[in-house]
């Protein structure tokens, strides 16, 4: 298996530019989960899907950030318009189904705001 | 809010002795604990969940939990340079899979 992946790897733009980060989990997983994290607070939460549904996006920090979720195999977080304080790792994870409770990171897209 | 807290460290232990790492957690209702590994510029990785009180052990990784005290904890005996790395607590509020909510971790270095 391929494991969890995302891209790009790396990005860096302009505040104000449009920001689409993309994520394929691992396939038959039915749980995704965006995590974006920084040194000053560590590994949050934004927003998790189950079966392409949003279940809780109460992470989401505001408005600028959205995420699709339009097949199992595909998952979208944008942000518009970027912000330099927006500039973290951001993670995607993918789980089993409901029954278990472990779930498989990414690598993770760097993004810098300049 | 629900919060975890852990030491940030850095913690220093020598090369084959005990490494200790503790977090404690707010929300007693919380169902799972788990622990991460995460080294420099790359992703967390699994490394131990427990759910039941008391100890459970893996290899060279024990994982105690105390639900009375909210407080869990991962033991990684003869410690070895490789084990140098940040250590994260997440703790799943309620069951099935939901988001985790995470510490800040705990930088461990082993000193050979």
């Amino acid at each position: 298996d391929a494991g969890v992946i995302q891209s790009p790897r790396h990005e860096v733009t302009e505040m104000g530019q449009e920001v689409t980060l993309r994520c394929k989990p691992i396939s038959g997983h039915n749980s995704l989960f965006w995590y974006r994290q920084t040194m000053m607070r560590g590994l949050e939460l934004l927003i998790y899907f189950n079966n392409n549904v949003p279940i809780d996006d109460s992470g989401m920090p505001e408005d600028r950030f959205s995420a699709k979720m339009p097949n199992a195999s595909f998952s979208t977080l944008k942000i518009q318009p970027s912000e330099p304080r927006d500039s973290a790792v951001y993670f995607c994870a993918s789980s089993p189904d409901r029954s278990q409770e472990t779930q498989y990171f990414g690598p993770g897209t760097r993004l810098l705001v300049l | 809010q629900k919060e975890v807290e852990q030491n940030s460290g850095p913690l220093s232990v020598p090369e084959g002795a005990i490494a200790s790492l503790n977090c404690t957690y707010s929300d007693r209702g919380s169902q799972s604990f788990f622990w991460y590994r995460q080294y420099s510029g790359k992703s967390p990785e699994l490394i131990m969940f427990i759910y039941s009180n008391g100890d459970k052990e893996d290899g060279r990784f024990t994982a105690q939990l105390n639900k009375a005290s909210q407080y869990v904890s991962l033991l990684i005996r003869d410690s070895q340079p490789s084990d140098s790395a940040t250590y994260l607590c997440a703790v799943d509020p309620g069951g099935g899979a939901d988001g985790l909510t995470f510490g800040k971790g705990t930088h461990l270095i082993i000193q050979p």
